[in-house]
């Protein structure tokens, strides 16, 4: 149980184009969806939270206009990245929490995004 | 906010040896920590959790002691195997069921 899926798997985009990426719990409702961003070597960042039907949390410094989040069902939350750079490349990882105990998270398999 | 430093980055041990990687946290209010370990491009996973009701947990070769009072925890991996290397990151729990993590432990088991 307490299976998260990510799609794509990996992505490469033009500079100035978008990317959607997609989270979903698969076995489980995830009442609240999180959306990390990882770069080579280092740890993961939390860019927001999310939860179903309402507006997305960013963390302090995460462009909200940027990365636009959804969360339309308790299954699905989607990170879209608008006009992309090159420092955008990296690797977002989505998790889950809603089953089991407080605070425990079930991640997604992440996606790399590479923008050229 | 919360802030949490992992110690050391990176740490070598010979197979059979035990590993021992340190956290420490800063939020009184935290009362949840648990480890990851994640291999190269793939995602973390949960190998041990703790909350601040309990003082240590064990699973296997693999435990985890608290000090709330000091505000720090451990993770502790006895007799390592070459598929022990990976990089570890222990997380502190937050307000809104969020986690900060750690800056990560790089484990190599050397055979």
């Amino acid at each position: 149980g307490a299976v998260v899926s990510q799609h794509p798997s990996w992505v490469i985009c033009k500079s100035g184009t978008s990317v959607k990426i997609e989270c979903r719990s698969l076995d489980f409702q995830a009442t609240t969806m999180f959306w990390y961003r990882q770069f080579p070597k280092q740890s993961l960042m939390l860019m927001a939270t999310s939860n179903e039907g309402s507006k997305a949390t960013y963390e302090q410094g995460v462009e909200k206009d940027k990365f636009l989040i959804n969360h339309a069902s308790l299954t699905l939350s989607t990170l879209t990245v608008t006009s992309a750079h090159p420092e955008d490349s990296s690797f977002y990882i989505c998790s889950a929490t809603g089953q089991g105990p407080p605070y425990e998270q079930y991640f997604g398999p992440g996606t790399r995004l590479t923008v050229t | 906010g919360e802030n949490v430093e992992q110690h050391p980055s990176t740490l070598s041990v010979q197979e059979g040896d035990s590993a021992v990687i340190k956290c420490t946290y800063s939020d009184s209010a935290s009362n949840y920590f648990p480890w990851y370990k994640q291999e190269l491009g793939k995602r973390p996973q949960l190998i041990i959790d703790i909350r601040s009701n309990v003082g240590e947990k064990k699973d296997q070769r693999i435990a985890v002691t608290l000090n709330k009072t000091a505000k720090h925890f451990s993770l502790h991996i006895t007799e390592t195997q070459p598929e022990d290397s990976a990089v570890y990151f222990c997380a502190a729990s937050i307000g809104g069921n969020k986690l900060v993590f750690g800056a990560g432990t790089i484990l190599r088991v050397k055979s």
